[in-house]
């Protein structure tokens, strides 16, 4: 069945460091790709997606681009704030064709925390 | 920006009761989805409904679960005898499959005691 594999966490980094969380997928058919995050509290939102190899999300600074080649998805960004921390999950779900009409699998969640 | 909104945000509860946890997706969305998060674990699906039926359900959503839409805007969870085990984060979330994006509400946190 699909899976995805996250870093492990939990992620520290200080203010305006570069923020890499390795993602990686088993999936039959060709998947869409996303990060969703979590802040403190709150339910999961979309971050960014991709749905075809090459593709690449972007949003608020955060960016990710679908390796079909290397079955991965990891999320990047260039210069982190405070404001950015939260849990962050990959998830895939197969194309809405098909049987399994869009449902999300995760991956297990990396929490960040960024200070000052 | 239209929401998917959840109630209650959080149910306590006595083990052997009956919870139903409530959802309003957002209004055009088609497919709806309930997952659930134990504390320190994954986000894990447990079904999606479409066309007033479960198009999919996961090896969680036993004969306990149940889910339904009665009156086309409300769509719910039915936990018929709850465990310990069903403590959780429930979230439930809708789907207009065009973008393929799933919509989250806040969750809700269920406690069984």
């Amino acid at each position: 069945g699909d899976s995805v594999t996250q870093m492990e966490g939990p992620v520290t980094l200080s203010e305006e460091a570069f923020l890499t969380i390795n993602c990686t997928y088993t999936a039959t058919g060709y998947p869409s790709l996303f990060w969703y995050v979590q802040y403190p509290g709150e339910g999961l939102q979309l971050l960014l997606k991709a749905t075809k190899a090459d593709d690449k999300g972007s949003n608020k600074g955060f960016e990710a681009t679908y390796r079909k080649e290397t079955t991965s998805f990891h999320l990047e960004k260039g210069s982190v704030q405070v404001s950015d921390s939260a849990v962050y999950f990959c998830a895939l779900s197969t194309s809405a064709g098909g049987t399994s009409y869009g449902k999300l699998t995760f991956g297990q969640g990396t929490i960040l925390t960024v200070h000052p | 920006e239209p929401e998917v909104t959840q109630t209650p945000s959080h149910q306590v509860t006595q083990m052997g009761q009956e919870v139903i946890l409530r959802c309003v997706p957002i209004s055009n969305h088609l497919y709806f989805y309930w997952y659930r998060q134990i504390l320190g674990q994954k986000v894990e699906f447990l079904v999606s409904f479409y066309n007033n039926e479960i198009s999919e359900k996961s090896e969680i959503f036993d004969d306990q679960f149940s889910v339904e839409r009665p009156d086309g805007s409300n769509f719910t969870l039915k936990i018929r005898s709850t465990k310990l085990e069903d403590s959780a984060m429930y979230f439930c979330a809708s789907n207009y499959l065009a973008k393929n994006i799933q919509y989250f509400g806040a969750g809700t946190r269920l406690s069984v005691l």
